[in-house]
């Protein structure tokens, strides 16, 4: 499968807690996006990477959130001290051009749960 | 005023029918546009980029309106499987989020 990866799928956690998710992104893409989607709502977006620079980051990206994408290749989201407000599904995305708003490739996301 | 706005729906559809759903952006720079669908639980899927010319890909029809700021999606002769959530993505250069703003989508239900 040459599609976007995310691990875990699913992953629940104690509030105060810290999670790692990782996200491998189409080999040829030299874009990598992450988004935060809560029941009933569109994907949001928090950050994003051209190689290994993150570019853009969201105001909903508070300062316990982390990306990194160190070789420009997968990148992992870090959120530390969990709250319960964190539960949500994390979405990666791909994509294969330098141009902005080409489209864009999801992963199967890791749904997060904090208890 | 949202960025994106789509109307949530549900649309109850009886399977054959053609449906169609509109979707309103307020950034007039805002430059490309796509529709995604996305199944229940699942990952949206990039079901087709919208053109200003219009285009068309099977039973699937997009319009792009740039002096009404809106954009269309028509479903010809709907399948069961049509069924899902249809999000509205916009691209405004500049917009931050290398610019694509998401809708909060319309939910689809093709009823047999």
């Amino acid at each position: 499968d040459t599609g976007v990866s995310q691990d875990p799928r699913h992953k629940i956690t104690k509030r105060g807690q810290n999670v790692t998710f990782r996200c491998d992104p189409i080999s040829e893409h030299n874009r990598l996006y992450w988004y935060r989607q809560t029941l009933g709502q569109g994907p949001e977006f928090l950050t994003y990477f051209q190689n290994e620079a993150q570019l853009e980051k969201s105001r909903l990206l508070s300062d316990r959130f982390s990306a990194e994408r160190p070789k420009g290749s997968f990148s992992t989201l870090e959120i530390q001290r969990t709250e319960q407000g964190d539960s949500a599904m994390y979405l990666c995305a791909s994509s294969p051009s330098v141009a902005g708003g080409n489209e864009q490739y999801f992963g199967p996301g890791t749904r997060l749960t904090v208890t | 005023r949202k960025e994106v706005e789509q109307d949530p729906g549900p649309f109850n559809v009886p399977e054959g029918a053609t449906v169609a759903f509109n979707c309103t952006y307020s950034n007039s720079a805002s430059q490309s546009f796509f529709w995604y669908r996305q199944d229940c639980r699942k990952e949206p899927k990039l079901l087709m980029s919208v053109y200003s010319s219009g285009n068309e890909d099977g039973r699937f029809t997009a319009q792009l309106n740039r002096a009404s700021q809106y954009i269309s999606l028509l479903i010809r002769d709907s399948k069961l499987s049509d069924s899902a959530t249809y999000l509205c993505v916009v691209n405004t250069p500049g917009g931050g989020a290398d610019g694509l703003t998401f809708g909060k989508g319309t939910h689809l239900i093709i009823q047999p």
